[in-house]
């Protein structure tokens, strides 16, 4: 069975740090992994996405994200954090090999930027 | 290209009573998915549509029920409200050809309060 794990409720990080947001995944075959973030009152929005080839994926404002396949990881990076990046973010997997298969959210990652 | 658009984005409903939502997709699209948002269990997936046909179903009781018309706009159904139902509940669209790669477009939801 498909499942996604996000270790963190909650990631906090000075303004102008690296962040880390973590993801792990289990799928059956190889997966389909997105990253997706929330503000406030508003849906989700896409960030990133991997599919295939390379492992590091760049994605909107400023993020990417390493896919390990070894150790069944996609954690969401930035080199800077800025404090408008404080929002839910959400790791997603689906698995490729299936059409039956469905997308499955992680619990989300609350990350606060202080200034 | 207009979001997706969700009607209503608030709604009062009685234990009991039944309620509908309605989602229209980024033109083009012809997948739409329903997810249910809680604080306490996150984003749980309800069911996936691709062209009038549900591809996928989430663990929900059968008082949770959907469509998709010809033109891609879905409604989802739930009937006997409970009090538990209460939660935002997002649409999301993708993909114009029915594979999986896609990402998902989300619109900004419908926040359902049972009482």
């Amino acid at each position: 069975a498909q499942s996604v794990a996000q270790p963190e409720d909650q990631v906090n990080v000075a303004e102008g740090n690296p962040l880390t947001v973590k993801c792990t995944y289990s799928v059956s075959g190889n997966p389909y992994l997105f990253w997706y973030v929330q503000y406030p009152n508003r849906g989700l929005q896409f960030l990133l996405k991997y599919i295939t080839g390379d492992n590091l994926v760049k994605g909107s404002y400023g993020f990417e994200a390493e896919f390990n396949k070894s150790q069944t990881s996609f954690h969401l990076k930035k080199p800077s954090a800025l404090v408008s990046d404080s929002a839910l973010y959400f790791c997603a997997v689906r698995d490729m090999y299936s059409s039956a298969s469905k997308i499955i959210f992680g619990s989300g990652t609350r990350l606060s930027i202080r200034p | 290209k207009a979001g997706v658009t969700q009607t209503p984005r608030y709604l009062i409903k009685t234990r009991g009573q039944q309620v509908t939502l309605s989602c229209s997709p980024i033109s083009g699209h012809r997948s739409v998915s329903w997810y249910q948002q809680t604080p306490g269990q996150g984003l749980q997936f309800l069911f996936e549509y691709f062209s009038e046909t549900q591809r996928n179903k989430g663990n929900f009781p059968g008082r949770f029920s959907g469509r998709q018309f010809s033109n891609s706009r879905s409604e989802m159904n739930v009937s006997t409200l409970e009090l538990g139902d209460s939660a935002l509940y997002l649409c999301a669209s993708s993909s114009s050809s029915g594979t999986l790669t896609y990402e998902q477009y989300f619109g900004p939801g419908t926040r359902l309060t049972v009482t």
